[in-house]
């Protein structure tokens, strides 16, 4: 079993739909997620930072982390064209210690 | 805030030959830089991890001498490739922690290098 797993997609929504994005974990030690949105030939932008369970909004996107199911979610509503990237998820243990990602979920939002 | 540059964003060059990749954070401290391989519809490898002033801390199966990284500044690390050949062509990504417990990393716009 992977440490990380991450449905790759590809995921296509109509304009304005709420997308759903999520990852299942094993390693019970994590306790920062993150998710990342990256465009094609471009690097990783981080777009939710969190620490534990529990839900973190900002504007349009929503973070949850279920600890205890080992499962995280991003939800993104109004979804718009520009949405379309590749979506990781990617998390670590406490300092600085190296992140482990998700493979990425490819998503395209069709005007 | 928070932005990490990395330089060149796109390099062709013939085989045997050297490659300098910079990663710079621009507005802030970065006391740990990593470095990542991509390849086409893959996620993130992580090649190396390093601090400013230590040596770079390579993953499993990276050969260090390949692969020079220099973390020379707060601000600064390096990716050299030596002797390139196209078997390393691919697409490499720093990222940067700033000062401070349990930071984010912010990665640079990556580096798309084509060995011929």
């Amino acid at each position: 079993q992977k440490e990380v797993e991450q449905d790759p997609g590809p995921l296509s929504v109509p304009e304005g739909a709420i997308v759903s994005l999520n990852c299942t974990y094993s390693n019970s030690a994590f306790q920062y997620f993150m998710w990342y949105r990256q465009y094609s030939r471009k690097g990783p932008e981080l777009l939710m930072y969190t620490y534990s369970s529990g839900n973190k909004e900002d504007g349009r996107f929503t973070a949850q982390v279920d600890k205890s199911s080992k499962y995280i979610s991003l939800f993104i509503r109004d979804s718009q064209p520009s949405d379309s990237a590749t979506y990781l998820c990617a998390m670590r243990g406490s300092g600085n210690t190296p992140l482990v990602f998700g493979k990425g979920t490819r998503l395209s939002v069709i005007a | 805030g928070a932005v990490v540059s990395q330089h060149p964003s796109w390099v062709i060059c013939k085989s045997g030959t050297s490659v300098k990749i910079e990663c710079r954070s621009l507005d802030f401290q970065a006391t740990t830089m990593f470095w990542y391989r991509q390849f086409p519809k893959q996620s993130l490898m992580l090649m190396a991890t390093s601090n400013e002033g230590s040596k770079a801390t390579y993953e499993q199966g990276v050969e260090k001498d390949k692969f020079l990284i220099n973390h020379a500044s707060l601000t600064l690390s390096t990716l050299t490739v030596t002797s390139a050949h196209p078997e390393d062509s691919s697409f490499y990504i720093c990222s940067a922690v700033g000062r401070g417990t349990n930071q984010p990393q912010h990665f640079g716009d990556g580096t798309r290098l084509s060995i011929l």
